[in-house]
C-alpha cells in the first residue's frame, strides 16, 4: 500500500511569488490533515479536510493560504504571495477514521522563501 | 490551549541504555496520545497510539505509558541502538473543537555506538 506522497519535496521561491504544494493520501483516507513546522517552533495543524469539506481551518495563518481538495482525493496548499516566514517543511497526513486517529504523515515538502 | 512539553530536548547516550523520553499537557482532556518518530529529512512515523482508556502500550523494545490525570507520558525505549537515532515527538489532540493535534518540540535522540 501506498504512503501519503507530497510533491515537491523541495521548494525554493522568491518572496511575492505563488507556490502550491501538494498532497495524495493514502486510498480510502477520507480526512486528509495538512502541518506545517518552522525553524526552531514546533509542528502546528493547519486545516482538515474530510473528503472534499474542510472540516477545520482553525490553524491556517492568514488568507494568503488556500487549500482544496476537489473530489475528495489529492490536495493543493497554495500560498499567494509567499512572505519569508512562510519558509518551514509543510506536512501533510491523512487517516481512516477522524478525531486524529492513526496519522500517515508524508515526507513532507521543506519551503524556502526568499 | 492545548501545550505539551518534552524534556529533554536532546540526549546522546551509548548504545546499549535504556532511556526514558517524557511528554508532558496541560489539558488532561484527551482521548489518546501519540509517539512519532522523525528521521532527518523525513516524515513522520507512527510508533505507539494509547487511547485515553489504557495506561501504556508496547511495540518491540518500546513502551509508553501515560498518566492522564498528571498530564504525562513517557516513552521508554530498551537496548537502545545506533538505528534509534531520531528526533521523538509527542502528539495529543487540541481540544477546544480544534481538530489536530498538538506537537511537542521533540527530543532529537542520538545513540553512540
Amino acid at each position: 500500500e501506498a504512503g501519503v506522497t507530497q510533491f515537491p519535496s523541495h521548494s525554493v521561491i522568491e518572496k511575492g511569488q505563488t507556490v502550491t504544494l501538494r498532497c495524495d493520501p493514502i486510498s480510502g483516507h477520507d480526512n486528509l490533515y495538512w502541518y506545517r513546522r518552522v525553524m526552531g517552533k514546533e509542528i502546528k495543524f493547519l486545516l482538515h479536510f474530510v473528503k472534499e469539506s474542510k472540516q477545520d481551518e482553525s490553524g491556517m495563518p492568514n488568507n494568503r493560504f488556500l487549500a482544496e481538495r476537489t473530489g475528495g482525493t489529492y490536495s493543493t496548499l497554495k500560498v499567494q504571495p509567499a512572505e519569508l516566514e512562510d519558509s518551514g517543511v509543510y506536512f501533510c497526513a491523512s487517516s481512516i477514521a477522524d478525531r486524529s486517529y492513526g496519522l500517515y504523515f508524508g515526507p513532507g515538502t521543506r519551503l524556502t522563501v526568499l | 490551549k492545548q501545550e505539551v512539553t518534552q524534556i529533554p530536548a536532546a540526549l546522546s547516550v551509548p548504545e546499549g541504555e535504556n532511556l526514558v523520553l517524557n511528554c508532558s499537557f496541560t489539558d488532561s482532556a484527551i482521548y489518546n496520545l501519540q509517539w512519532f518518530r522523525q528521521d532527518p529529512g523525513k516524515g513522520l512515523t507512527s510508533l505507539l497510539l494509547i487511547q485515553s482508556s489504557q495506561r501504556e502500550q508496547t511495540s518491540g523494545r518500546l513502551n509508553a505509558s501515560l498518566d492522564k490525570s498528571s498530564g504525562r507520558s513517557t516513552l521508554y525505549i530498551a537496548a537502545s541502538q545506533p538505528g534509534d537515532s531520531a528526533t521523538y515527538l509527542c502528539a495529543v489532540p487540541s481540544g477546544g473543537g480544534a481538530d489536530g493535534l498538538t506537537f511537542g518540540k521533540g527530543t532529537h535522540l542520538i545513540i553512540q555506538p
